[in-house]
């Protein structure tokens, strides 16, 4: 069975401090791996995408995120955050065959001045 | 371009009554998702389109949940005889290929 684990239920960072969220998976097969931010009462919107290659994927507003077969990572990152950074974090896995995405329960992201 | 919409974006039922949710995906995206997210968690998979064709159900939480896509475009999930615990926020999603776009979610309350 799929699953992914992010362990910081949330995190409060300064604004322009540098971020880090954990996303840990389990996946049987070679994973395509997502994350997504979702602000109050929004849907959900794609960061960025892994599906193979290049490790060290580039997504919208400055986040970068790095797929580590390894340790079942795909953190995300963000070198300097901003107040419109504060959301909610999504991490999840799917695959190929495997159209269905599973989620794991987010990180709430506080931002302070 | 148009992004996935959804109507209505608040429902409120009494329990015990049918509700429908529409979801409008972005044009020319073949498959359709649909997954529940309940209050501080993650969404969790309901059911998936291809075209017209429902190829997985296994997310439905019981037989009162369905759902329908019968020209392989509008989708629109049913739940039969709400229950409290069906109080949620639905999000729909749609995918010319592998990466899932989320329109903004109908919330259902249940009373």
């Amino acid at each position: 069975a799929q699953s992914v684990t992010q362990p910081d239920i949330h995190i409060t960072v300064s604004e322009g401090a540098s971020l880090e969220l954990r996303c840990n998976y389990s996946y049987g097969a070679t994973p395509y791996l997502f994350w997504y931010v979702q602000s109050p009462g929004q849907g959900l919107q794609l960061l960025l995408k892994y599906f193979s290659g290049d490790t060290l994927v580039q997504g919208i507003k400055g986040f970068e995120a790095e797929f580590k077969r390894s340790q079942s990572s795909f953190n995300l990152r963000k070198p300097s955050v901003h107040w419109s950074d504060a959301a909610e974090y999504f991490c999840a896995v799917g695959g190929f065959g495997n159209e269905k995405l599973t989620f794991g329960t987010g990180t709430r992201l506080t931002i302070i001045p | 371009g148009a992004g996935v919409s959804q109507s209505p974006r608040y429902k409120v039922a009494k329990r015990g009554q049918d509700v429908a949710l529409r979801c409008d995906p972005i044009s020319g995206h073949v498959s359709l998702f649909w997954y529940q997210q309940a209050l501080g968690q993650g969404p969790e998979f309901l059911t998936y389109f291809q075209n017209e064709a429902q190829l997985d159900k296994s997310g439905l939480p019981s037989d009162r949940f369905f759902a329908e896509r019968p020209e392989g475009s509008v989708s629109t999930l049913k739940i039969q005889r709400t229950q409290q615990e069906d109080s949620a926020v639905y999000l729909c999603a749609s995918s010319p290929d592998r990466a899932q776009f989320f329109g903004p979610g109908t919330r259902l309350t249940v009373l």
